[in-house]
């Protein structure tokens, strides 16, 4: 059962250096999203996808860009890697169903370690 | 503003005792709320959630209690085993107001089960 499947698991760029983190689920999910993690700072929303064809802004989403792809994939790019963009960057994907009160959860990737020097 | 506050970046306790992990939040539109556990170099993964309609949820060794006019929850872990340590997310979400099951999550607990 692959879930969420994120890569690459390690990144070193420099400044100005531009990657894309790719992001596949496999569980038939409308909803994904990209989180980031920081020391202290908790897990925070970069950008989600409620559906194929639309995304959104979350909570921190400057200095990216993503793309849903399709159904099963949605990325993050990083245009100009920036030193403050070094973290933990986690994908999730949801099921939603307004009447399922178990849906909702997100299902995590293991995480892409990216350090910008 | 934080709207979803774990104020104890820590707790140890030792195996077999109660883990009592605390959260609370400011918006009072939050109508489900979930706790998720994280292992070093892992994925958080999703752990017992609540809805604001009722007040406690039970799933083996793990309750959650839901205070809505205190704006509180706490995930009650008994017995503790040592496989229990990790940090600890709560998270909650505005579900009637189709917020598309946006999770705004805490900073974490680090929970150290001591054996």
């Amino acid at each position: 059962n692959a879930g969420v499947t994120q890569t690459p698991k390690f990144q070193v760029l420099k400044t100005g250096q531009s990657m894309t983190l790719q992001c596949a689920q496999d569980m038939n999910h409308n909803s994904m999203y990209w989180y980031r993690q920081d020391p202290g700072m908790g897990l925070r929303l970069i950008y989600y996808s409620a559906s194929e064809g639309t995304t959104d802004k979350g909570e921190v989403p400057n200095g990216y860009n993503v793309s849903r792809l399709n159904k099963r994939e949605f990325s993050l790019r990083l245009e100009s890697a920036a030193p403050s963009q070094t973290s933990v960057y986690f994908c999730a994907s949801s099921g939603d169903s307004p009447n399922n009160p178990n849906t909702g959860e997100l299902f995590f990737g293991e995480g892409s370690r990216l350090t910008v020097l | 503003d934080q709207q979803v506050k774990q104020n104890s970046p820590s707790l140890s306790v030792q195996e077999g005792r109660i883990s009592i992990l605390n959260c609370d939040y400011t918006n009072s539109m939050f109508d489900y709320f979930l706790w998720y556990k994280k292992y070093p170099a892992e994925g958080p993964t999703f752990l017992i959630s609540i809805s604001s309609i009722k007040d406690k949820n039970e799933d083996g060794r793990f309750t959650v209690f839901l205070n809505k006019s205190a704006k509180h929850l706490s995930l009650h872990i008994v017995p503790s085993q040592p496989g229990d340590s990790a940090v600890y997310f709560c998270a909650a979400s505005w579900r009637r107001g189709g917020s598309n099951y946006k999770l705004t999550f805490g900073k974490g607990t680090l929970l150290t089960v001591n054996p």
